[in-house]
């Protein structure tokens, strides 16, 4: 079993609508979260951290739930510049180091 | 523009020569990272630094690879006698302190003939 699992997709959305992916953890003692966006053929960009309560920025929305060990991205009123991969990050604390373990990334594309 | 920037940004070479690239991480950043990524694959760790100590060393990252940071500036990711299946995406980020976000770099794509 990975230690950090996504859906790979592709998720195949129309604009407007709104979409959720999740990311499932193994390590129950990990620190901090993360959500990238990867273009294609591009470095991974920070969308925002993940908090304990929760946060939104603007049509994005991060959650935690540390009991079933996931994370979770809600995109809402999706735009056609939404479409890329989004990559989980998990800190998982190795040995009192943290390691940054990335999903395998889920697949968005926005159609007109 | 002060991000994370590597060097080179494509190296195509033959099998068995020696590599190595270069990644400068923000200034203020203590942490600095080197990933591989493979297409379909997200990032996979291979190493990190704290200032110019190396902290953690994936078992991926065989003795033909070997990286260091020695002022706790820039940092280099060095392969011995590539092989094929070094084929892939170099990338390097950076970080204030751990727990943080990471910065990336536009990254190394390396080809093997």
């Amino acid at each position: 079993r990975k230690e950090v699992e996504q859906d790979p997709g592709p998720f195949n959305v129309p604009e407007g609508a709104t979409v959720a992916f999740n990311c499932t953890y193994s390590n129950s003692a990990s620190q901090s979260f993360f959500w990238y966006r990867q273009d294609c053929r591009k470095e991974p960009k920070l969308l925002m951290s993940v908090y304990s309560s929760g946060n939104e920025d603007g049509r994005f929305t991060a959650q935690l739930n540390r009991a079933s060990q996931y994370i979770s991205l809600l995109i809402r009123d999706s735009k056609l510049s939404d479409s890329a991969t989004y990559l989980c990050v998990v800190n998982m604390v190795v040995g009192g180091s943290y390691i940054p373990t990335f999903g395998r990334g889920t697949s968005l594309i926005v159609h007109p | 523009d002060t991000g994370v920037s590597q060097d080179p940004r494509h190296k195509i070479t033959k099998r068995g020569q020696n590599v190595t690239f270069r990644c400068d991480p923000i200034s203020e950043h203590n942490r600095l990272y080197w990933y591989r990524q493979t297409l379909g694959q997200g990032p996979e760790f291979l190493t990190y630094f704290q200032n110019e100590a190396q902290l953690e060393k994936s078992r991926l990252l065989s003795d033909r690879f070997s990286a260091e940071r020695p002022k706790g500036s820039f940092s280099t990711l060095e392969i011995q006698r590539t092989e094929q299946g070094d084929s892939a995406m170099y990338l390097c980020a950076s970080s204030q302190d751990r727990g943080q976000p990471q910065h990336f770099g536009d990254g190394t794509r390396l080809s093997i003939l």
